[in-house]
């Protein structure tokens, strides 16, 4: 079975405070990505990798960065959470040179900042 | 650049009615379409896509949408639910070249099924 794992589901952090946000496949898939999801709002795209330690910014990048130092692991990083980034995160991944394949997600990590 | 607006953010239907959820696009690009399915307290899983060819499109769980070229639409459609299909729907495009996976999605609809 498929999978991409997204290692912690919730979390409570403080501000100002360093978050790690781990996401891995097994499929041995070339392109991931992180959303945000907010009610109202859908998923946005935070960043975008289509190759290790290769990265692009989506639509809304500030205040995040990202990793992908091998093909299976892609992870968000908040530098300094703000309470604005409280929020459901989704990693995702697909198979290179598939546009209209299918996007396989992860179960989420829904972040609180206090 | 591409745009999705799914009309209605929450549609409530008792069991065994049809159901019909609503999904407009703009582009200036031709564009593959998709429709995903958001469970509670799970990620979003493909419910159904259009590629090309025939514009009704089947996909799982009874679900079926029709692409509307005219009317830039991509409507997700069930004759008869059930309980088990509450869930968050996600009408998203994404452009036939560049880059892969690089969806667009809409704002989202909640189908409250009740019983």
């Amino acid at each position: 079975d498929v999978k991409v794992t997204q290692s912690s589901r919730y979390l409570v952090k403080r501000t100002g405070e360093k978050v790690f946000l781990e996401c891995v496949q097994d499929m041995d898939h070339e392109n991931m990505f992180w959303y945000r999801q907010d009610p109202g709002l859908g998923l946005r795209l935070i960043y975008f990798s289509y190759d290790v330690k290769m990265k692009e910014k989506g639509d809304i990048p500030e205040g995040y960065s990202v990793s992908r130092e091998k093909k299976e692991r892609f992870s968000l990083i908040l530098e300094s959470a703000s309470t604005n980034q409280t929020s459901m995160y989704l990693c995702a991944s697909i198979a290179g040179g598939s546009p209209g394949g299918e996007l396989f997600f992860g179960e989420g990590s829904r972040l609180t900042v206090l | 650049a591409q745009s999705v607006t799914q009309l209605d953010s929450q549609v409530p239907v008792f069991e065994e009615a049809p159901v019909e959820l609503r999904c407009n696009y703009s582009s200036s690009v031709s564009v593959y379409l998709f429709w995903y399915v958001q469970y509670p307290n799970q990620g979003l899983q493909l419910l159904l896509k259009y590629l090309s060819g025939s514009t009704l499109v089947k996909g799982i769980n009874g679900f079926e949408a029709e692409f509307n070229k005219s009317q830039t639409s991509f409507h997700l459609r069930k004759p008869s639910v059930h309980i088990s299909d509450t869930a968050e729907y996600f009408c998203a495009v994404s452009p036939l070249s560049g880059n892969t996976g690089k969806l667009i999605f809409g704002q989202g609809t909640t189908l409250q099924v009740k019983p």
